[in-house]
């Protein structure tokens, strides 16, 4: 399975993008990069997934390089909501069936 | 409305007992997940289903059980092996999307806490 490197902490201020980066040296062909967010005593929330080169929807944009060994989640004008863990996640159904496991997350702080 | 409830939020424990947490999805999701949280900690990977009556040890299932009679409950017994079970416990589930080879986004429910008195 791969396995997850991310930052522990970051902060960033309200209005500044933020770009969280996620190694994962070991990725195998088929695996997908998923992003989740979590707050406090909740269960985590999809951001985004992507495969390769750039995937944007209303809230994010991810970046993957063309080795895939590492991806970037960016987060465009954060606000003091944006405060949470963000989890990167690395897997695919055929990869030892399904095994889905969550690296230990950068936690955000977002500052006025 | 669609989604995955867990039940219950707050469960206590007396030493030696065990205990069944429940997880139920109206998704039609085919995959099924359990996971453990400490404080300040990640997600750990307690058992994991992909199919009806098929399930698969996570990292952490010493201690643990679970049957996936139905496609759309998943419970989770913890048992009087665990030695330290307070936690929180989150239930989730996805599709699989085979001609990708992916699984789909994880809808997580919003989790059961227990305590070991």
């Amino acid at each position: 399975l791969a396995k997850t490197t991310q930052p522990i902490s970051m902060d960033s201020y309200e209005g500044q993008e933020v770009n969280i980066t996620c190694s994962h040296n070991n990725i195998a062909t088929n695996d997908y990069i998923t992003w989740y967010q979590q707050f406090p005593s909740q269960g985590p929330r999809f951001i985004i997934q992507g495969y390769k080169t750039k995937v944007t929807n209303e809230v994010a944009s991810l970046f993957i390089p063309a080795d895939r060994k590492s991806s970037t989640l960016s987060l465009p004008r954060v606000s003091l909501s944006d405060t949470a863990v963000y989890y990167c996640l690395v897997g695919t159904i055929y990869n030892q069936g399904g095994k889905l496991i969550f690296g230990q997350g950068t936690e955000l702080s977002v500052k006025p | 409305d669609g989604g995955i409830t867990q039940s219950p939020k707050y469960l206590f424990r007396k030493e030696g007992q065990n205990v069944t947490l429940s997880c139920e999805q109206n998704l039609n999701h085919d995959a099924m997940y359990w996971y453990r949280q400490d404080p300040g900690q990640g997600l750990r990977l307690i058992y994991y289903s992909q199919i009806v009556n098929d399930f698969q040890k996570g990292d952490i299932a010493e201690g643990y059980s679970v049957s996936r009679e139905k496609k759309e409950s998943f419970p989770l017994t913890v048992t009087s092996a665990q030695k330290n079970p307070t936690a929180f416990y989150l239930c989730a589930s996805s599709i699989l999307v085979l001609r990708e080879r992916r699984t789909g986004e994880l809808f997580f429910g919003e989790g059961s806490r227990l305590t070991v008195l």
